[in-house]
């Protein structure tokens, strides 16, 4: 089947360490973004990116880092420069970056600072 | 820049009642609009969007959305509730122009009591 897959479903981080989320998606979508998800706030925006070898900032991107080496893939490390990176984390995708296109979302990951 | 207002953080029904779900928006050009739907622990999935045409959208589930210029708003509705819609509900508004950047409000809990 299609989709968007997000590993591991739950990571434990310690302080200082730095970790990487995967996301793979097999949809052929140009487009893919990651999200981070808190309780009362909704989604924020962390990276996205258009085509392969570019991506750009979202609202909250300090702390985190992106690559886009494969089309179909979208990794989200979380360095130890993020303070508070206790949340569930989104990855999605959608067919091209324009307006309007229906956005399609991973199952999530859960990362626990311990 | 582009908001999203969604009211009532926690909504309660009977099975069988009424679904009323609050989203208004904020944009200065003509928006593109979306409500997702979101399990426990899971990703989002999209239930209806709104780009132009017709602005009663229907969507899955039995749920339907009416896009109201004059009132920005983008309502959600279900004639009668069931158990499995208990869920989170996200409206969100597409960035509009060159990007495809979801903005979200901060979610509708669905509480469905027997």
């Amino acid at each position: 089947d299609g989709g968007i897959t997000q590993s591991p479903k739950y990571l434990f981080r310690k302080e200082g360490q730095n970790v990487t989320l995967s996301c793979e998606q097999n949809l052929n979508h140009d487009a893919m973004y990651w999200y981070r998800q808190d309780p009362g706030q909704g989604l924020r925006l962390i990276y996205y990116s258009q085509i392969v070898n570019d991506f750009q900032k979202g609202d909250i991107a300090e702390g985190y880092s992106v690559s886009r080496e494969k089309k179909e893939s979208f990794p989200l490390t979380v360095t130890s420069a993020q303070k508070n990176p206790t949340a569930f984390y989104l990855c999605a995708s959608s067919p091209r970056q324009t307006s309007g296109n229906t956005i399609y979302f991973g199952e999530g990951s859960w990362l626990t600072v311990v | 820049a582009q908001s999203v207002t969604q009211l009532g953080s926690h909504v309660s029904v009977s099975e069988g009642a009424l679904v009323l779900l609050r989203c208004n928006y904020s944009s200065s050009v003509p928006p593109y609009l979306f409500w997702y739907v979101q399990y426990p622990n899971q990703g989002l999935q999209l239930l209806l969007k709104y780009t132009t045409g017709a602005t009663l959208v229907k969507g899955i589930n039995g749920f339907e959305a009416e896009f109201k210029k004059s009132e920005t708003s983008f309502h959600l509705t279900k004639p009668s509730a069931h158990m499995s819609d208990a869920a989170e509900y996200f409206c969100a508004v597409s960035d509009s122009g060159a990007t495809n950047k979801l903005i979200f409000g901060t979610g509708t809990l669905l509480a469905v009591q027997p």
